[in-house]
């Protein structure tokens, strides 16, 4: 079945650092891709998200890329703030209804 | 504006007690509906999908039920709560369609004890 991999954390940086949190995937067909973000004691919120291979989502300066050759869909900032502090989760679905979840990569930035 | 309302956000519940966690989707007709739940430090585990009103998709067999009376409204249940039933519970919703991403309520915290 579908499936999502993602790096395990916790990652610590230091603030102003790049980010990289790595995510690839296995499905049948051709799945959209998301990547989620979770604050402490709340729900998930979309950050980006990518419908179609070579399509690059972007928000709050974290971008990612569809890169259906590898089946990745790696999460980038160039430089992450104390704000950015929270668990990421890459998701995709693929036309069943259902969205599958990698198990999430809690990201802590120092000051 | 579509919003999605999911209550209680927090439960203490003994063994053996019934469960009954509710959400409610506005400004939008027919949408999928989803509980997922999350583990501590663990990622999200699709429990129960639901595609119209009366149709429940189970994914993991376990001692938790879900309904759909109504539209826009879905229920997570339990007869007896076990304490691995502790965790977070969260409700989502997309629209009809390929392509469109879920959105999520703001969670339960449900602490079996």
């Amino acid at each position: 079945g579908d499936s999502v991999t993602q790096m395990e954390g916790p990652v610590t940086l230091s603030e102003e650092a790049f980010l990289t949190i790595n995510c690839t995937y296995t499905a049948t067909g051709y799945p959209s891709l998301f990547w989620y973000v979770q604050y402490p004691g709340e729900g998930l919120q979309l950050l980006l998200k990518a419908t179609k291979a070579d399509d690059k989502g972007s928000n709050k300066g974290f971008e990612a890329t569809y890169r259906k050759e590898t089946t990745s869909f790696h999460l980038e900032k160039g430089s992450v703030q104390v704000s950015d502090s929270a668990v990421y989760f890459c998701a995709l679905s693929s036309g069943t209804y259902k969205y599958i979840f990698g198990t999430g990569t809690r990201l802590k930035v120092l000051a | 504006s579509q919003t999605i309302h999911q209550w209680p956000a927090t439960l203490v519940q003994p063994v053996g007690s019934p469960l009954s966690l509710e959400c409610t989707v506005e400004g939008t007709s027919n949408p999928n509906l989803y509980w997922y739940r999350q583990a501590a430090g663990r990622g999200l585990q699709l429990l129960f999908y639901s595609v119209g009103i009366g149709q429940i998709s189970s994914e993991v067999p376990q001692n938790l039920s879900a309904s759909r009376p109504q539209d826009r409204q879905f229920i997570l249940s339990s007869k007896k709560l076990l304490l691995s039933d502790s965790g977070f519970y969260l409700c989502a919703w997309s629209p009809r369609g390929a392509d469109t991403e879920a959105f999520f309520g703001q969670g339960t915290r449900l602490t079996v004890v």
